[in-house]
């Protein structure tokens, strides 16, 4: 069963740490993401990765950054966490070619104390 | 900018009626819609995908059209279940990159 997997369910840290998210892949797919979904805002687009190495920025990457070392993993680092990061973050991951039907992870639960 | 829209926002229906689910976008320049389910607390589950030369998609129950003309999109869930409780969210892709709606929340009375 093809599958996204994100490295915890629920986080619980301190306004100022570094935080990484992890996400995994194993369906050799070119194209990872990260959401966050919040009540009222719905999901929107922290980063993209289109290929190694890769990223662009998507509608909200202030206080994020990400990084993609290895077709398979994509990570989102929360460079200092503050307690507006608090909320669910979400990972997907989707194939090049059309139709780029996404995959979904189970989903972090962040909270910045 | 795609603007993706659902309604209504939350629906209650008794066990076994059919539920129909409502999904607008602005841009009809798509390349594909999905519909995804989402349990409280949870990640979300793909459960229909329509690419743009398609009209609909069917999976059991499951029922997805898509009108992209008009940009529209609607899911039928027949003879709904318990089960089926959940918040459905509609998403568009004008590349490679999602657009959602705000979703629906269903509650299935049994």
């Amino acid at each position: 069963d093809v599958k996204v997997t994100q490295s915890s369910r629920y986080l619980v840290k301190r306004t100022g740490e570094k935080v990484f998210l992890e996400c995994v892949q194993d369906m050799d797919h070119e194209n990872m993401f990260w959401y966050r979904q919040d009540p009222g805002l719905g999901l929107r687009l922290i980063y993209f990765s289109y290929d190694v190495k890769m990223k662009e920025k998507g509608d909200i990457p202030e206080g994020y950054s990400v990084s993609r070392e290895k077709k398979e993993r994509f990570s989102l680092i929360l460079e200092s966490a503050s307690t507006n990061q608090t909320s669910m973050y979400l990972c997907a991951s989707a194939g090049r070619d059309r139709p780029y039907g996404y995959t979904f992870g189970s989903g972090t639960r962040l909270t910045v104390v | 900018k795609q603007e993706v829209t659902q309604i209504p926002a939350a629906l209650s229906v008794p066990e076994g009626e059919n539920l129909v689910l409502n999904c607008s976008f602005t841009d009809s320049a798509i390349y594909n819609l999905q519909w995804f389910r989402q349990d409280p607390g949870k990640g979300l589950t793909s459960l229909l995908l329509i690419q743009s030369s398609q009209r609909e998609q069917t999976s059991g129950r499951l029922n997805a059209s898509l009108d992209k003309s008009s940009g529209r999109s609607t899911l039928y869930i027949a003879a709904s279940q318990p089960g089926d409780s959940a918040t459905y969210l509609c998403a568009v892709s004008n590349d490679y990159k999602l657009s959602f709606g705000a979703g629906t929340t269903v509650t299935v009375r049994a």
